[in-house]
Formats: C-alpha cells, sequence, structure tokens
C-alpha cells in the first residue's frame, strides 16, 4: 500500500541555519503529498502541499517540490527561527486518507 | 480554512469504564472522517474511515468492538472507546476532508483529545 518514508530525527539546528527533512513515497496511484508541523502542545497544521508533479508547495519560508522521479518531497528552509521548533510530517493522500510519515522533531537553537 | 472542532480535549477516566470522542465539521459537510492514534513522539496511525449513514471501515489491528465509530450526520463522528484500559491512554485526533470535487484532498484536523486511563 500507499506509504511515506521520512528522515528520522531528531534535528537539532542553530538559528539561521539551513534546513532539509528527507521523504519519499511510494503510491500506486497519483497522490497528493502534504507537509505537516505539529508545534508543542498542539494539533497537527498543514503547512504546505503539491497536488501534482513538479509542483512546489510553499508557506512561511519553508518549500518542498513534487518530484514523481525520485518520488521524493524534501522540506527545506533557508533560514530557520527559534519559533520554527515543532514536528513535522510527511504525508500523502491518494484515494482520500491521509498516511503519515513516522515525523522529525526539529529543534532550533538561539 | 475548514474548521474541525473536537471535544473534550482532555479526559481522564477509570480503567472500565468508556468514553466519547466528537469530532464535528463546523463549516462544511463531511462525507467522510478519519480517525487516527498517535502515540507520544511517534507518527499518526490511521485507525478508520468513518463514513456519513454507513459502518466505518477499520484498519488491520485496530478493535472495532472497542472503538466503536459512528458517524450518524454529515458534520459530526463520534469515537467511543469502551472499557478502556491504561494502554488506551493516546492523543486521538479526527479528520475531515473538503475540496474533493476540487481535487486538493486536503484534510482538515482537529484538535485532537488525549485521553489518559487509570
Amino acid at each position: 500500500g500507499d506509504s511515506v518514508t521520512q528522515m528520522e530525527g531528531p534535528v537539532t539546528l542553530s538559528e539561521e541555519a539551513f534546513l532539509t527533512i528527507n521523504c519519499t513515497y511510494t503510491a500506486t496511484g497519483y497522490p497528493s503529498l502534504f507537509w505537516y508541523v505539529q508545534y508543542p502542545g498542539e494539533g497537527l497544521q498543514l503547512l504546505l502541499k503539491a497536488t501534482k508533479a513538479d509542483d512546489k508547495g510553499s508557506n512561511k519560508g519553508f518549500e518542498a517540490t513534487y518530484r514523481k522521479e525520485t518520488t521524493s518531497f524534501h522540506l527545506e528552509k533557508g533560514s530557520v527561527q527559534v519559533s520554527d521548533s515543532a514536528v513535522y510530517f510527511c504525508a500523502l493522500s491518494d484515494q482520500g486518507d491521509m498516511r503519515f510519515g513516522a515525523g522529525t522533531r526539529l529543534t532550533v537553537k538561539p | 480554512g475548514a474548521v474541525v472542532s473536537q471535544h473534550p480535549s482532555w479526559v481522564i477516566c477509570k480503567s472500565g469504564t468508556s468514553v466519547k470522542i466528537e469530532c464535528r465539521s463546523l463549516d462544511f459537510q463531511a462525507t467522510t472522517m478519519f480517525w487516527y492514534r498517535q502515540f507520544p513522539k511517534q507518527s499518526l496511525m490511521l485507525m478508520a474511515t468513518s463514513n456519513e449513514g454507513s459502518k466505518a471501515t477499520y484498519e488491520q489491528g485496530v478493535e472495532k468492538d472497542k472503538f466503536l465509530i459512528n458517524h450518524a450526520s454529515l458534520t459530526l463522528s463520534t469515537l467511543t472507546v469502551t472499557s478502556a484500559h491504561p494502554e488506551d491512554s493516546s492523543f486521538y485526533i479526527c479528520s475531515a476532508q473538503d475540496g474533493w470535487a476540487s481535487g486538493s484532498r486536503e484534510l482538515f484536523f482537529g484538535e485532537g483529545s488525549r485521553l489518559t486511563v487509570l
């Protein structure tokens, strides 16, 4: 079945460092891809999404490009802030339900 | 975006009792809702798919008699944890789909409900 493999954490960076969180997927169809973020003590929030190959999702300085040839949807940010500390989940949806990666905990230190 | 509300946010119960969690879509109709469970520091695990007016579809390994799901209307789905035990303590999250017709396939998530069974 469809699945998502996500870079394991935790990831610890200094403020203003470059961030990459790898995500690859397997799917039989043509899924939509998502990144969700979960801040401490809060629920899931959609960070960005891409619905077809070569689409780039972006929000709050984060970007991810839907790469069908490499079945990837890596999350990047050029300069992280302390407020970006959270758990990030890569996810895909093909038939309606969402399949999540294991999550990557990011800690940004001042 | 669309709003999904879950209630209660926190619930503590004694072992052997049953707990009901509600999931409501506030500004859209959701023919399909999903229930997830999140263990500490782990990802979300899909438990079941809830379809309005029909029986829920459970994922493999999820006990349907323990986790009763009812989706009686287009805006409300409920998850009842029956005869709860400490191992049922977890964070339960629901989601609902809006915009399927547009192809976005985006899910909107509730705030989650943290269940602690003593």
